[in-house]
């Protein structure tokens, strides 16, 4: 495996459902992300995490709740979510060297609420 | 006001020509980034190229190139010699400096601009 992968690639789950979504990064980076993307809505930074600790939460609801367990991984756990909930959720990874910086993007999850 | 604007919702190019991609940013930092990604209908976004605020130069990779205008707060695409493959949704993103964001690694994108490369 090379890059950023992302599994499931579809999820389809009820409101009352408990799930997943994972990412790996296999290219050494320190930092790890995860976006929310909506239809005819730009991307949505939701968490970052350096160095396995969390640095930002973009006041996401509780109902997302993020994991990393080291620096290859990354987890987003879902429960009681919502329709609106529904879109691309996208993970991605960098290595931190000042302003070139530069994010690398799984092929994201494609997350249906009904 | 929006940190990235992208004021092309669709764009169209005929196979082989070249298309430029709008992109105006919106800062008071001296120090930033600037970066172009593509997401196919696939999903994934594809990092294609980077332009520091600092950097003399306009960036280029391969058929990619920016037209960096900084007095204008600008910073367009221009795909060459376009190929079928290049049909997808393009998004311009900023990372503004340290301190004025709170974060170093706070991407923001604008909301994109769907090429479609006609053959």
């Amino acid at each position: 495996e090379t890059g950023v992968t992302q599994t499931p690639r579809h999820l389809v789950m009820g409101m009352t459902n408990k799930k997943s979504l994972k990412c790996e990064q296999h290219l050494g980076h320190n930092a790890m992300y995860w976006y929310k993307q909506s239809a005819k809505k730009p991307l949505e930074l939701m968490f970052v995490y350096s160095l396995e600790e969390r640095v930002e939460n973009n006041s996401v609801p509780s109902r997302f709740s993020p994991e990393c367990p080291n620096s290859s991984h990354l987890f987003l756990h879902l429960h009681t979510l919502q329709p609106e909930d529904s879109a691309l959720y996208l993970c991605a990874s960098s290595q931190y060297v000042g302003p070139r910086d530069t994010q690398y993007f799984g092929p994201g999850t494609r997350l249906t609420v009904l | 006001a929006q940190k990235i604007t992208q004021t092309q919702p669709g764009m169209f190019v005929q196979e082989k020509e070249a298309v430029t991609l709008d992109c105006t940013y919106d800062t008071s930092d001296q120090s930033y980034g600037l970066f172009w990604y593509k997401q196919p209908s696939s999903g994934e976004m594809i990092f294609l190229i980077y332009q520091g605020s600092y950097d003399e130069q306009n960036a280029t990779e391969g058929r990619y190139s920016l037209n960096f205008q900084k007095a204008r707060k600008s910073a367009n695409l221009v795909i060459s010699a376009s190929q079928l493959g290049d049909s997808a949704m393009y998004f311009c993103a900023m990372r503004e400096s340290l301190i004025s964001s709170g974060s170093a690694r706070q991407l923001t994108f604008g909301s994109g601009t769907q090429l479609t490369v006609l053959p």
